[in-house]
């Protein structure tokens, strides 16, 4: 079945830090990749999305490519900033009835 | 982007007593809503998938006549844990479906459940 594998966590980075987070999928088809943010005490958002090979996807400085060849969609920021702490799942919809599967998620504190 | 509401956000009631969780989407219509629970430090579990107007799919392993849910209309889901017991306190989020061009899913804030 669909998978989906984020690198370990939590991850701490200080403000203007550059930041990767890696994500690897296993589907069948094509699927839709996602990334979503979960702020504290929050549900999810979505963050970026992208629905075809090489795609890029981007929002609020963040970007992942759609990377077939390595079934990958890494999310990263170049700057990142005390409010992009969140927690951050890489998911996949596939599938007639667009299922999403999720990642475990992993934590991100910026430290000022 | 689209919204869905989610009420209660929290919720604290005693053990043998049934909980219903509201999912609403303000400003599209949601032909599919999705229920999922989140333990702590954990990603999210896909209970069921909710048809406007017809019975809902639950996932492996999750039972359907302990967490009912309802779709009555193309706006509204509902989720009801019955006979609530502490083991079933979580986070339980909704998402809704835009089945048009973009076909993404909005998620509600969560409801955070604590049974006593």
């Amino acid at each position: 079945g669909d998978s989906v594998t984020q690198m370990e966590g939590p991850v701490t980075l200080s403000e203007e830090a550059f930041l990767t987070i890696n994500c690897t999928y296993t589907a069948t088809g094509y699927p839709s990749l996602f990334w979503y943010v979960q702020y504290p005490g929050e549900g999810l958002q979505l963050l970026l999305k992208a629905t075809k090979a090489d795609d890029k996807g981007s929002n609020k400085g963040f970007e992942a490519t759609y990377r077939k060849e390595t079934t990958s969609f890494h999310l990263e920021k170049g700057s990142v900033q005390v409010s992009d702490s969140a927690v951050y799942f890489c998911a996949l919809s596939s599938g007639a009835n667009s299922k999403l599967t999720f990642g475990k998620g992993i934590t991100l504190s910026v430290r000022p | 982007g689209a919204v869905v509401s989610q009420h209660p956000s929290r919720v604290i009631c005693k053990s043998g007593t049934s909980v219903k969780i509201e999912c609403r989407s303000l400003d599209f219509q949601a032909t599919t809503m999705f229920w999922y629970r989140q333990f702590p430090k954990q990603s999210l579990m896909l209970m069921a998938t909710s048809n406007e107007g017809s019975k809902a799919t639950y996932e492996q392993g999750v039972e359907k006549d302990k967490f009912l849910i309802n779709h009555a209309s193309l706006t509204l889901s509902t989720l009801t844990v019955t006979s609530a017991h502490p083991e079933d306190s979580s986070f339980y989020i909704c998402s809704a479906r835009d089945g048009g061009a973009k076909n993404i899913q909005y998620f509600g804030a969560g409801t955070r459940l604590s049974v006593l």
